[in-house]
């Protein structure tokens, strides 16, 4: 079973330009995350998709956006990039079954994006 | 908020010695989960606990629901288990994660 895979790995862009990272989930699961994590802060959530619709969102600015396709696969997307969002962008995806009361499953994560801004 | 303690913050050990990774959270949780993370940043899932102790190979993880309180034991620690180990906790009711700060394990030959 192929694991979470994350595109690019690796990506530089200049202040002001926009960016989208993809991420494909474990086959079968529903729900996909996004996180950021950087030396000062560490992991912080950004956003949750199930079924193509966002279930939480996370504390960053509205540059920070995210959508689900109906196969799982999720992209996210960050506007006006700016120097402080250099980072590691990790999505991981579980099972959650059921969408009304959704369940803890295990979190599968990918490699990562890895995003300099200069 | 839930606020994620780890503890200690850096940990050196030799090759076979019995280590001991805490976590403890502020608010309650419907799971807690413990992940490894190598240089190049990839994330690894060890153990994901609701209740008791999980056991996986040289890995312990236990949970203590009324103290707030998990650790992650090692056995026989290996320089391959050098790595950071980050816990992470769940809310009721999704699986929007809150992190701890992440303790890096260095463990010399």
């Amino acid at each position: 079973k192929a694991g979470v895979t994350q595109t690019p790995r690796y990506l530089i862009k200049t202040r002001g330009q926009q960016v989208t990272l993809s991420c494909s989930p474990i086959s079968g699961h529903r729900s996909v995350s996004w996180y950021q994590q950087t030396p000062g802060q560490g992991l912080q959530f950004l956003f949750e998709y199930f079924s193509e619709t966002q279930r939480n969102k996370g504390n960053f600015p509205g540059r920070f956006s995210g959508r689900q396709f109906s196969n799982s696969r999720s992209e996210m997307n960050v506007s006006t990039l700016e120097l402080g969002d250099s980072a590691l962008y990790l999505c991981a995806s579980s099972l959650s079954l059921n969408q009304r009361r959704p369940k803890n499953t295990e979190a599968f994560f990918g490699q990562g994006t890895r995003l300099t801004v200069v | 908020k839930n606020e994620v303690e780890q503890s200690p913050q850096n940990l050196t050990a030799q090759e076979g010695e019995f280590i001991t990774i805490n976590c403890s959270y502020s608010v309650g949780i419907s799971a807690l989960h413990w992940l490894q993370q190598h240089p190049g940043g990839g994330i690894v899932s060890l153990f994901m606990l609701s209740s008791g102790k999980k056991k996986h190979g040289r890995l312990i993880a236990t949970i203590n629901i009324q103290e707030k309180h998990s650790s992650l034991h090692i056995t026989a620690s290996h320089p391959r288990d050098s790595a950071v180990y980050i816990c992470a906790v769940s809310p009721g009711a999704n699986s929007k994660l809150t992190f701890g700060k992440g303790i890096t394990l260095s463990v010399r030959p």
